[in-house]
């Protein structure tokens, strides 16, 4: 079985562009959520998504955004970059969004990796 | 507001002895606590967590203990492996509070194991 997908693993865009981070659960978990990891950090909380809805927003711009599709993917949009915004972007997946980590906690894509020149 | 730290950045052992990696946090509202390991170019890989009810929980040779009234936590690994090189995050969840899944990390440990 498939882990957590995403794509691109990695890319470059300039000041100003527009990016879009892919990402693919676990088949079977409904509920995606979105971190970004700066180096020498902890992976920091930007979105939480449960059956389609919009679960949780961390402290991040409204020049962040996300969907989930259907098929429980999901994306993550980022208008107006910012050289700031060069990270590690992670998805994770769960069956549920809430308790079930206390379990099984979450499983993590191998990111996609953002550099902003 | 660094809800979750990890105030030791880097740790070394020899293989075969003990690790213990620390970790505090100030929110009283957590109720479930996670230790993940992250390997350079991997996302990061869940190890062992425990709920704010137990002081303690066991998987092999990985060990959490909650200690509640000092807002601490601690992973121990026995015996330490040249494999457990890794850096080790903490996290923290409000899950029943908050109704969502986040996750608030700590900024890491970067744990060496020397053969």
């Amino acid at each position: 079985d498939a882990g957590v997908t995403q794509s691109p693993t990695h890319l470059i865009k300039t000041r100003g562009q527009h990016v879009t981070l892919r990402c693919s659960p676990i088949s079977g978990h409904k509920s995606v959520s979105w971190y970004q990891q700066v180096l020498g950090q902890g992976p920091q909380f930007i979105f939480q998504y449960y059956e389609k809805e919009e679960r949780g927003r961390g402290n991040f711009p409204d020049r962040f955004s996300a969907r989930q599709f259907p098929n429980y993917s999901s994306e993550l949009n980022v208008n107006a970059l910012l050289l700031g915004d060069s990270a590690l972007y992670l998805c994770a997946s769960s069956l549920r969004g809430d308790t079930n980590l206390a379990n099984y906690g979450y499983t993590f894509g191998s990111g996609t990796r953002l550099t902003v020149v | 507001d660094q809800q979750v730290k990890q105030n030791s950045p880097s740790l070394s052992v020899q293989e075969g002895r003990i690790s213990i990696l620390n970790c505090d946090y100030t929110n009283s509202m957590f109720d479930y606590f996670l230790w993940y390991k992250k390997y350079p170019a991997e996302g990061p890989t869940f190890l062992i967590s425990i709920s704010s009810i137990k002081d303690k929980n066991e998987d092999g040779r990985f060990t959490v203990f909650l200690n509640k009234s000092a807002k601490h936590l601690s992973l121990h690994i026995v015996p330490s492996q040249p494999g457990d090189s890794a850096v080790y995050f903490c996290a923290a969840s409000a899950g029943t509070a908050s109704n969502t899944g986040k996750l608030i990390f700590g900024q890491g440990t970067t744990l060496q194991v020397k053969p």
